[in-house]
Order: structure tokens, then C-alpha cells, then sequence
């Protein structure tokens, strides 16, 4: 497995305003992948992020809300821009290490008002 | 993005009970089910998982049984405890990508 961190862990920001979500992993992984996860929901895979190459976003999902980083193989930033309410959410990083497993980050609660 | 379909939405069980959760998938694309167990404030945990060429696989009080023909898959829980009490999701990929997720099932394992 992989030990994940998510920062922040958790935050409240105004409309309009973005935030970046840091995801630092324990050792290198080829596969990142950031998801959303609304209250009481299930997960909603946003993008997935391999080093050395541009994010590939699911439908839905666009790069100037989402853009995202990967700089290298332990660490990636996903930033919510220009939020509004309905981004409200819980934001989380996995990683595939090289097999079929995914293992998740404790997630980032962002509550915009 | 839900093709995977899980039930029930909720379940409660008494402690020592049998917790039993189902999920269907329609794309026979997918080669990877795993289970996670979600508490309260935390990120998924990867629970268990099962590989299509198998019909069982058990780790513990936890198996999943899996029917390729019907495209379904179960978690069963044996000997129920309270802190099994969590939020489950069934889960399937393919291609060692695009995990897609169920609903959810919120366990409740009363004492």
C-alpha cells in the first residue's frame, strides 16, 4: 500500500475565490487520480494525473475549473477555481502503485460559502 | 459515470449477524472489483478484491463472491461487529484505470 496526504485537510472559502489541494504520497507511483465526493454521496472520479503527461478529465470536468499539476512522482495539486457553492465537497487523491490497487488520501472537506 | 449499480442503500444487522451487500455491472470491460470501507471523516480503505477469473475470495470475516454470467458481485460480512459499522462501496475498472464507484451502503452493526 501507500500512505497519502491530503493538505489542507479541510477549509471554508468564498465564491469566486480557488483553492489548491496538495496530494504527497510516501513513495513513487506512476497513477494519481483525484475524485469528488459530496456529501453523503459516492465518488465521482474527476481527472487522472501520470507524470510526464497532461491530466485526462472525465465528462464533465474541465481544465480551466480543475486544472491540475503532477510535477513528479510523489506529489500532485488539484485546484478548484472560481468556486461556487455547488463545489462544495470532499476532494481525494489515490494512487495506483503499479497493480490494480487503488488507496486513498483522507480527503480535503472544502465548504464554500 | 455509475456503472455500477450496489444495494441496499442502507443496512442494519444485528452483532454476530451476516452483513450481505450486492453490486451489478453492465460493462464486461471491467477486470478489477474491489470493496472499500468508508468511516465518518476518513478516505475510502481498501477493503478486499476479486479478479474475474475467481468466483470466491475470503480474507478473514470478509468475502466476496463473484457470478461472471450475471455480471453481479457480494461483500459478505460475517460475524457482524459494531465497528463494522461504515459506509461501503463496490467499485470496478478496467484497464488498471477509471474506477467507477456504486452508491454506497451504510452499515449499521447494532450491539
Amino acid at each position: 500500500s501507500a500512505v497519502i496526504s491530503q493538505k489542507p485537510s479541510r477549509d471554508i472559502c468564498q465564491r469566486g475565490t480557488s483553492l489548491t489541494i496538495q496530494c504527497q504520497v510516501d513513495s513513487q507511483v506512476t497513477m494519481m487520480f483525484w475524485y469528488r465526493q459530496q456529501p453523503g454521496q459516492s465518488l465521482t472520479l474527476i481527472a487522472t494525473a501520470n507524470q510526464g503527461s497532461e491530466a485526462t478529465y472525465e465528462s464533465g470536468f474541465v481544465i480551466d475549473k480543475f486544472p491540475i499539476s503532477r510535477p513528479n512522482l510523489t506529489f500532485s495539486t488539484l485546484t478548484v477555481s472560481n468556486m461556487s457553492p455547488e463545489d462544495s465537497s470532499i476532494y481525494l487523491c489515490s494512487v495506483g502503485p503499479g497493480g490494480y490497487e487503488q488507496y486513498f488520501g483522507p480527503g480535503t472537506r472544502l465548504t464554500v460559502t | 459515470q455509475q456503472q455500477v449499480k450496489q444495494s441496499p442503500q442502507s443496512l442494519i444487522v444485528q452483532k454476530g449477524g451476516i452483513s450481505i451487500i450486492n453490486c451489478a455491472y453492465e460493462n464486461t470491460a471491467f477486470d478489477y472489483f474491489p470493496w472499500y470501507q468508508q468511516f465518518p471523516g476518513k478516505g475510502p480503505a481498501l477493503l478486499i478484491a476479486i479478479r474475474p477469473d475467481v468466483s470466491e475470495k475470503k480474507e478473514g470475516r470478509f468475502t466476496i463472491s463473484f457470478n461472471k454470467s450475471a455480471k453481479q458481485f457480494s461483500l459478505h460480512i460475517m460475524d457482524s461487529q459494531p465497528g463494522d459499522s461504515a459506509t461501503y462501496f463496490c467499485a470496478a475498472s478496467y484497464n488498471n484505470n477509471d474506477m467507477r464507484f456504486g452508491a454506497g451502503t451504510r452499515l449499521t452493526v447494532k450491539p
